[in-house]
């Protein structure tokens, strides 16, 4: 597609509730990226995926947090018994084998628990 | 990976010049410095990217010293679409992507 796509765009779970999000990067992109923007604040790195190298998952806060990247393409973040201070925008973002240059984002999944 | 500081917020007023300075006192020598804006709701937006000297798109213009440990966005008459994040990143370039670590940004404030 022409830009990262993310969906769905806002998720409103039960604390204690699994939830998935999905990203799907720029055809031919390489690398993803995700990460997590709380209200107000910075990017937080969560994992890094590089072609069929195994993943950098050294930003993944807990062990509630698992992702995967299916083909090389579709990437899906799961957080597994929600809580509320997971609550935030989580940002998907892609790129060619070129570093920051060529990093684009999604518009990210608003996800609030409640 | 070279470690960023920038103005946690700036104000200005339309019409002005404004320039954000980014320190990156230990960038390696294949580092590249990047700077992304980001609105509200929306992901960060790539805006230009530089190695040394100074760079000039048709948004912004990035001049970086001989020392390359600093680096400073100049946007030009700004107008109140340029309220935003801005970020400072230095990463490698135009090499194997690389896990990318973002600072806490510039809040720039553009008022009437």
């Amino acid at each position: 597609g022409a830009g990262v796509s993310q969906s769905p765009s806002n998720k409103v779970t039960e604390k204690g509730k699994d939830v998935e999000l999905r990203c799907d990067p720029i055809s031919g992109h390489t690398a993803l990226y995700w990460y997590r923007q709380s209200l107000g604040q910075g990017l937080e790195f969560l994992i890094y995926f590089q072609g069929n190298s195994a993943p950098d998952k050294s930003g993944l806060p807990s062990d509630r947090f698992s992702a995967e990247r299916t083909g090389g393409s579709v990437s899906t973040l799961t957080i597994q018994r929600t809580q509320q201070e997971d609550s935030a925008v989580y940002l998907c973002a892609s790129s060619r084998d070129r570093g920051a240059y060529g990093y684009t984002f999604g518009s990210g999944t608003r996800l609030t628990v409640v | 990976l070279a470690k960023t500081t920038q103005p946690i917020s700036m104000d200005s007023y339309e019409g002005q010049e404004v320039n954000i300075t980014c320190s990156h006192n230990n960038i390696a020598t294949n580092d590249y410095i990047t700077w992304y804006q980001q609105f509200p709701s929306q992901g960060p937006r790539f805006i230009i990217q530089g190695y040394k000297t100074k760079v000039t798109n048709e948004v912004a213009s990035l001049f970086i010293p001989a020392d390359r440990k600093s680096s400073t966005l100049s946007l030009p008459r700004v107008s109140l679409s340029d309220t935003a994040v801005y970020y400072c990143l230095v990463a490698p370039g135009y090499s194997s992507a690389s896990k990318i670590i973002f600072g806490s940004g510039t809040r720039l404030s553009i008022r009437p």
